[in-house]
């Protein structure tokens, strides 16, 4: 399995607050993903990074922000979190060097905003 | 229009028969990957098989096989002699490359039930 964790597992918080999921990785891989997933859409990219301070949107990047100041870390931020962001999170990293560039995920982060 | 289309929403199989689980794609790009990953209701995204573009052969990986059709752009996933454990999500999802990233578009997903 991919040495990926992400916390925190769960959390809840409230309209109007700022919160930050922390991705980290220990394989060293390239490429790094935020995405969401909600019930009827599939996983949907956020903001993605293809290395230490190389960022970029995804489908779905309004309200979210990010930021990668090591390799092995990738911070998703709600500036000011809304209940339509309330959803299960995944982090996901990926190397081209691999070949097929294959995207593994981290375990997801369950955020609720009342 | 939707790049990725899974027109399954649940699938039911005995177990130890095959399924078939469907997946059509729409890219002008010669050059992508398409991915199966199985989310079992624990939460976590497990990746499965993977097909390129320009693979002569269909993947395989133990049980799982991708029934690639590139002129129909069709990339079915077949699960044989089915278990109890493969009750799960199953998603499909490409990738189209570009520069500065690898991004996946996923289905919907199919929600496969094994029955005993």
């Amino acid at each position: 399995d991919a040495g990926i964790t992400q916390s925190p597992r769960h959390k809840v918080t409230e309209t109007g607050t700022p919160v930050t999921l922390r991705c980290h990785q220990t394989e060293n891989h390239r490429y790094m993903y935020w995405y969401r997933q909600d019930p009827g859409h599939g996983l949907r990219l956020i903001h993605y990074s293809y290395g230490v301070k190389d960022t970029d949107k995804g489908e779905v990047s309004d309200g979210y922000s990010v930021s990668r100041s090591k390799t092995e870390d990738f911070l998703l931020t709600l500036e000011s979190a809304t209940s339509s962001q309330t959803s299960v999170y995944f982090c996901a990293i990926s190397d081209p060097v691999t070949g097929t560039d294959t995207q593994y995920f981290g375990p997801g982060t369950r955020l609720t905003v009342l | 229009a939707q790049k990725i289309t899974q027109t399954q929403p649940g699938m039911f199989v005995q177990e130890k028969e095959a399924v078939t689980l469907d997946c059509t794609y729409d890219t002008s790009d010669p050059s992508y990957g398409l991915f199966w990953y199985k989310q079992p209701s624990s939460g976590e995204m497990i990746f499965l098989i993977y097909q390129g573009s320009y693979d002569q052969q269909n993947a395989t990986e133990g049980r799982y096989s991708l029934n690639f059709q590139k002129a129909r752009k069709s990339a079915n996933l077949v699960i044989s002699a089915s278990q109890l454990g493969d009750s799960a999500m199953y998603f499909c999802a490409m990738r189209e490359p570009e520069v500065g990233g690898s991004r996946l578009t996923f289905g919907e997903g199919t929600q496969l039930t094994v029955n005993p």
